[in-house]
């Protein structure tokens, strides 16, 4: 397996920029995760989907950020127009709850840099 | 609201010797689920170990182990025999239901260094 896979695994852009970060989870999982990591919040989770549907998206920060899910094997988060406070460390996270599962899987990480 | 409260930020242990990361949660809900994870410098989050609130033994794997004491609120980490590759950000994290896929609140994490 796999596992989940993030693209891309750095990314450095100017703000004012749109950016798109990329997530496939593993296969048959039915719920996926995006978190975010900075050293002033830790890890916070902005939003996730049970079934390709936004189930809580209260973490997303403002409307600069959305998420989309168009099938279970991808999902993205788009941040339009990026800042330099939005510099991170985005993770994307899966499992499957149909089958019971708890534990979620994380993707690398896309570390992203607004200039 | 849930909330997870990691106060330790940094803690040193010799290579061999058992360690204690101490974590505590609030929270109202009576079903919920305990986690720890792994961050090691590349970055990657590691799952190491996970606790229902309705479970009644502590739960273990491998060289760790949860002590999960519910009265106090708190869901400790114990690791055994340490090595050097644990050497990492360790982080404590809370679901909102237990036995289901829910998110995860996080703390703030402990970062541990092992010596030899």
């Amino acid at each position: 397996d796999a596992g989940v896979i993030q693209s891309p695994r750095h990314e450095v852009t100017e703000m004012g920029q749109e950016v798109t970060l990329r997530c496939k989870p593993i296969s048959g999982h039915d719920y996926l995760f995006w978190y975010r990591q900075t050293m002033m919040r830790g890890l916070e989770l902005l939003i996730y989907f049970n079934n390709n549907v936004p189930i809580d998206d209260s973490g997303m920060p403002e409307d600069r950020f959305s998420a989309k899910m168009p099938n279970a094997s991808f999902s993205t988060l788009k941040i339009q127009p990026s800042e330099p406070r939005d510099s991170a460390v985005y993770f994307c996270a899966s499992v499957s709850g149909t089958s019971g599962g708890i534990r979620q899987f994380f993707g690398p990480g896309t570390r992203l840099t607004v200039l | 609201a849930q909330k997870i409260t990691q106060t330790q930020p940094g803690m040193f242990v010799q290579e061999k010797e058992a360690v204690t990361l101490d974590c505590t949660y609030d929270t109202s809900d009576p079903s919920y689920g305990l986690f720890w994870y792994k961050q090691p410098s590349s970055g990657e989050m590691i799952f190491l170990i996970y606790q229902g609130s309705y479970d009644q033994q502590n739960a273990t794997e491998g060289r760790y182990s949860l002590n999960f004491q519910k009265a106090r609120k708190s869901a400790n980490l114990v690791i055994s025999a340490s090595q050097l590759g644990d050497s990492a950000m360790y982080f404590c994290a809370m679901s909102d239901n237990t036995g289901t896929a829910s998110k995860l609140t996080f703390g703030t994490g402990t970062r541990l260094q092992v010596t030899l």
